[in-house]
């Protein structure tokens, strides 16, 4: 069975500071990792994903994450926060099973930034 | 850019009554998903759609639940007989393909169900 573990309900972050939205997961053979990012009364946003190769991947509106396989980790960063960036974010797993592919996703990180 | 899109944006219906909720993929995409979010909790997969059939399912997407791909580009969840529990916002997603590059999935921006 796969899972994805986000230990932070919350994160807050001064506008312009780095951020982290921390991801970890279980999955047998490859795992096939993406983050996700709802606005409020809106849909999941896709914002990037790693399939293999550079375990620093990059994506939508600046941000980026970083695969470590011996920690299982996938955390979130961008180096300079931006208030338009609140929003709850998800991490989800996929493990090719050559059927369904379904992602199973983390419970939510809401990221607030101040100003 | 194209979308994957959904109607209605919310539906209220009584307990018992059976609902449809629909999804127009991205139009060059193969495999289909519904999703489905319950006030506050995590996003939970429901069921997975390719070639005209169901390819996997999950535990929450028992009988009363069922999918369809009536024509070329709508993809339908029906709900029989809701019930209270079953409020929540429906994702409908959509993907190129199963393996990679194509294997991210798309999402719509959801229907409310709220059932009373």
């Amino acid at each position: 069975a796969q899972s994805v573990a986000q230990p932070e309900d919350q994160v807050n972050v001064a506008e312009g500071n780095p951020l982290t939205v921390k991801c970890t997961y279980s999955v047998s053979g490859n795992p096939y990792l993406f983050w996700y990012v709802q606005y409020p009364n809106r849909g999941l946003q896709f914002l990037l994903k790693y399939i293999t190769g550079d375990n620093l991947v990059k994506g939508s509106y600046g941000f980026e994450a970083e695969f470590n396989k011996s920690q299982t980790s996938f955390h979130l960063k961008k180096p300079s926060a931006l208030v338009s960036d609140s929003a709850l974010y998800f991490c989800a797993v996929r493990a090719f099973t050559g059927g369904g592919n379904k992602l199973t996703f983390g419970t939510g990180t809401q990221l607030k930034v101040e100003l | 850019e194209p979308e994957v899109t959904q109607t209605p944006s919310h539906q209220v219906t009584q307990m018992g009554q059976e609902v449809i909720l629909r999804c127009v993929p991205i139009s060059n995409h193969l495999y289909f998903y519904w999703y489905r979010q319950i006030l506050g909790q995590k996003v939970e997969f429901l069921v997975s759609f390719y070639n005209n059939e169901i390819s996997e399912k999950s535990e929450i997407f028992d009988d009363q639940f069922s999918v369809e791909r009536p024509d070329g580009s709508n993809f339908t969840l029906k709900i029989r007989s809701t019930k209270l529990e079953d409020s929540a916002m429906y994702f409908c997603a959509s993907s190129e393909k199963a393996g990679p590059p194509g294997t991210e999935a798309f999402f719509g921006q959801g229907t409310r169900l709220t059932v009373v």
